[in-house]
């Protein structure tokens, strides 16, 4: 089975604080994604890579940049963190374009 | 967890009955659809897939049902059971080349035993 770990469930950070939330993948594949899910709204893809050091934004990436030095793993780093990113993240990777994206458990960021 | 379920359609339905979950997609040109399924404090979960040649799929009890004319999807539940209450999310790849999954605002199931 695929498997998508995110390090951590739950985090709470301080306004300003640099918060990284990390990904890791086990099935070598090429395309990896971070969404940020909030009631009424579904999911927003923030950013996504389709290959190592390659990276591109999605619909909301102000305020979030992203790192992909080694393809299992996707960081997501929110520069200065603000109340407003207080949020569900979603990681999730697909081998191929018409293959169905798998999601990690999620991290639930409470920034205050 | 907070309830990704608020402020989303909801279906009930009573243990063992059939339910079926709708999906209008945006982009005539999305040639792969996923269905995910959500339980609260969790990752969505992969249920089933169709691609754009086909109109119908089936698995164990689920059955995806696409309809390219008027650009419909749907989810069927045979039995269903109080395990499926979730949110259901439907997902559509768009095509030319694109690999990004993008996904409608989900249903809450919520099964009565």
């Amino acid at each position: 089975d695929v498997k998508v770990t995110q390090s951590s469930r739950y985090l709470v950070k301080r306004t300003g604080e640099k918060v990284f939330l990390e990904c890791v993948q086990d099935m070598d594949h090429e395309n990896m994604f971070w969404y940020r899910q909030d009631p009424g709204l579904g999911l927003r893809l923030i950013y996504f890579s389709y290959d190592v050091k390659m990276k591109e934004k999605g619909d909301i990436p102000e305020g979030y940049s992203v790192s992909r030095e080694k393809k299992e793993r996707f960081s997501l780093i929110l520069e200065s963190a603000s109340t407003n990113q207080t949020s569900m993240y979603l990681c999730a990777s697909s081998l191929h374009r018409d293959m169905a994206a798998f999601f990690g458990q999620g991290t639930r960021l409470t920034v205050v | 967890g907070e309830n990704v379920g608020l402020h989303l359609p909801t279906l009930s339905v009573q243990e063992g009955d059939n339910s079926i979950i709708n999906c209008a997609y945006s982009n005539s040109a999305s040639d792969y659809f996923i269905w995910y399924k959500q339980e609260s404090g969790k990752g969505p979960q992969f249920i089933i897939d169709i691609r754009s040649n086909m109109d119908k799929r089936q698995g164990q009890r689920v059955t995806v049902l696409l309809n390219k004319t008027v650009k419909h999807l749907s989810l069927q539940i045979a039995a269903t059971q109080p395990g499926d209450s979730a949110v259901y999310f439907c997902a559509e790849n768009l095509g030319g080349g694109s690999y990004i999954p993008t996904f409608g605002r989900g249903t809450s199931l919520i099964v009565h035993p």
